[in-house]
């Protein structure tokens, strides 16, 4: 049974360029939260989605934005990179935006 | 305002002994409490949850104990071996509210 995975593992980004990163829930899930780490932080919730709808959306601008396919799998788009979004970005799978929440091992964003 | 509060941010216990970790909530609309182990460059893996409604839950050695009227859940580990050496964040959800979590406590255990 797979695990939540997620792609790709590191990238390094310029100041002003776009990213995506990608999600591919537990076998069963059907919602995909992201969080963002900063170093020596806990996670903090972006956003969350399910059928496919953005469904809860933290304090985070609107540079941050996401996708939720057919297939349960999610995309976490960030326009205008800025040094500070320099951090690890999980991705969490639930069944039915329960929180019981299983995490993938993240992509290590770093903006130059 | 941070809506989960942990303490402490590290701890060093002895090979053997028992590590234990508090957190405190105010929203009472919270009604899952989850706490995850995460060790460097890995992403966090529940470890073991609670719901209100009991005071205790035991996973071989891994103890969440639940204070309602107090607001307060701690997690125990118990005959803590080096392997454990990792951060443990506490974590709370409920009502409107998505998985929040605390700053996380850096735990070490020496030989």
């Amino acid at each position: 049974d797979a695990g939540v995975t997620q792609s790709p593992t590191h990238l390094i980004k310029t100041r002003g360029q776009q990213v995506t990163l990608r999600c591919s829930p537990k076998s069963g899930h059907d919602t995909v939260s992201w969080y963002q780490q900063a170093l020596g932080q806990g996670p903090q919730f972006i956003f969350q989605y399910y059928e496919e709808e953005e469904r809860q959306r933290g304090n985070f601008p609107d540079r941050f934005s996401g996708h939720q396919f057919p297939n349960y799998s999610s995309e976490l788009n960030v326009n205008a990179l800025l040094l500070g979004d320099s951090a690890l970005y999980l991705c969490a799978s639930s069944l039915a935006g329960l929180g019981e929440q299983y995490f993938g091992p993240g992509t290590r964003l770093t903006v130059t | 305002q941070q809506q989960v509060k942990q303490s402490p941010q590290s701890l060093i216990v002895q090979k053997g002994g028992i590590s234990i970790i508090n957190c405190a909530y105010e929203n009472t609309a919270f009604d899952y409490f989850p706490w995850y182990q995460q060790f460097p460059g890995k992403g966090p893996a529940l470890l073991i949850a609670i719901r209100p409604d009991v005071s205790e839950k035991k996973e071989g050695r891994f103890t969440i104990s639940f204070n309602k009227s107090a607001k307060q859940f701690s997690l125990h580990i118990m005959d803590s071996q080096p392997g454990d050496s990792a951060t443990y964040f506490c974590a709370a959800f409920g009502g409107n509210t998505p998985l929040v979590f605390g700053k996380g406590t850096r735990l070490s255990v020496i030989a």
